[in-house]
């Protein structure tokens, strides 16, 4: 198993512009997150879901947009693209039976708006 | 609300010395509670987690965490450091509501000297 995967690992992008982080994972977990990190903030959550084609807001939404059409893949979307929005973004997925298990986390991607 | 609090941010110990970081959480219910630890430019990965049953928990790497509920504490442990330790470790609590969200505090950086 390749666990979870993200994808660009690092990316600049102009005051504006817009991009998509993309995150797959292969070990059919049904809940998904999206979290940023920033120095000294630990992770503060994004976007969560509990399914394919079901989302939900976490902590710090504004500026992000999610989709999840599939159980593997929970892309996140940056619009109009801020300096506040520099940051590493983490995705991790968990199996979440049963009551609250661990997360698995990829490697991040880090993020620049110049 | 759910919060999570660790004590000093950044901790430096002696190759060989006791590792202790300390962690504080509230929670309105039994709480789930996990360590993670991040090594750099990596996602984080599970050291550890509590759930029910036996307070003392032991993880990877030889580190363990004891559940005290009077205390509302869940502190990490390793009796003897190594220089592989140096990582950035985060505590963390998740709901049992609202997608299982977990709750990260802002993490503590551990230097090991040689």
């Amino acid at each position: 198993n390749a666990g979870v995967t993200q994808t660009p690992k690092f990316r600049i992008l102009k005051i504006g512009q817009s991009m998509t982080l993309q995150c797959t994972q292969d070990m059919n977990h049904n809940y998904m997150y999206w979290y940023r990190q920033d120095p000294g903030m630990g992770l503060k959550l994004i976007y969560y879901s509990v399914g394919a084609g079901i989302t939900d807001k976490g902590e710090v939404p504004n500026g992000y947009n999610v989709s999840r059409s599939t159980t593997e893949d929970f892309p996140l979307r940056l619009e109009l693209a801020a300096p506040s929005q520099t940051s590493v973004y983490f995705c991790a997925s968990s199996p979440q039976t049963g009551g609250p298990h661990e997360q698995y986390f990829g490697p991040g991607t880090r993020l620049t708006v110049t | 609300a759910q919060s999570v609090t660790q004590l000093g941010s950044h901790v430096s110990v002696s190759e060989g010395a006791l590792v202790l970081l300390r962690c504080n959480y509230s929670s309105s219910v039994p709480p789930y509670l996990f360590w993670y630890v991040q090594y750099p430019n990596q996602g984080l990965q599970l050291l550890l987690k509590y759930t029910t049953g036996a307070t003392l928990v032991k993880g990877i790497n030889g580190f363990e965490a004891e559940f005290k509920k009077s205390e509302t504490s869940f502190h990490l442990t390793k009796p003897s450091a190594h220089m592989s330790d140096a990582a950035e470790y985060f505590c963390a609590v998740a709901l049992e509501t609202g997608g299982f969200k977990t709750i990260f505090g802002a993490g503590t950086r551990l230097f090991v000297k040689a």
